[in-house]
């Protein structure tokens, strides 16, 4: 079964840090582009960032750009997201989800998503 | 920035259509796609590429294009379709950008 868990969301103060991993699970998350979305409560999606699978191409939102970080390791199938200067704004559930397409150029969908980890930033 | 417009919400008695629009000047150059997340769980992706389905999802969903407008419509809908549904596409310079939601209300 094709599969995506987060984990590393918490409580953290305006200003601090916070790192974000995502297991993937029944494929090999190298053969693929993969993506950080989040959802601020009660809110819509926004698109975060993202890595292509080959010659790391990456791109962030404005929101974020120049405070994030996104990573991948192949070995560990795993991607991560590093966020420092975090804001109360910042405040959402992030995911991660897949770009099922390896015979297209991006920008494509996002197929599968994990179940989220919640991040708060607040004093 | 570039915006993709949903309505807020839509309304439908069970077995009755749903249509959903999703309005952006850069879709006649971009496919859309459309998720559908429940309360308290991750979206899944119900249409692709404007009017593919996924496997697993049921034929009651579907997807058209036309200008500047993409449309996911259900079909004889079901309790069990009361969700909210997020169209995605891109910008020019190919950012990804989601719709603002709607929500569909079966009474």
């Amino acid at each position: 079964e094709v599969q995506l868990v987060e984990s590393g969301g918490g409580l953290v103060k305006p200003g601090g840090s916070l790192r974000l991993s995502c297991v993937a699970s029944g494929f090999t998350s190298s053969n693929y582009n993969m993506h950080w979305v989040r959802q601020a409560p009660g809110k819509g999606l926004e698109w975060v960032s993202s890595i292509s699978r080959s010659i790391p191409y990456i791109s962030y939102a404005d929101s974020v750009k120049g405070r994030f970080t996104i990573s991948r390791d192949n070995a560990k199938n795993s991607l991560y997201l590093q966020m420092n200067s975090l804001r109360a704004d910042d405040t959402a559930v992030y995911y991660c989800a897949r770009d099922p397409v390896t015979d297209y150029p991006s920008p494509n969908w996002f197929d599968p998503w994990g179940q989220g980890t919640l991040v708060t930033v607040s004093s | 920035s570039y915006e993709l417009t949903q309505p807020p919400s839509v309304s439908v008695s069970p077995g009755q259509t749903a249509r959903i629009t999703c309005s952006g000047d850069a879709l006649p150059k971009q496919y859309a796609h459309w998720y559908q997340q429940k309360p308290g769980q991750a979206p899944i992706l119900v249409i692709y590429k404007d009017t593919e389905r996924p496997s697993g999802i049921p034929e009651r969903f579907s997807g058209s294009s036309s200008g500047t407008t993409v449309t996911l419509t259900i079909s004889g809908v079901q309790a069990d379709d009361e969700a909210d549904y997020f169209c995605q596409s891109a910008d020019s310079s190919g950012t990804y950008v989601f719709g603002t939601g709607t929500k569909v209300t079966v009474l």
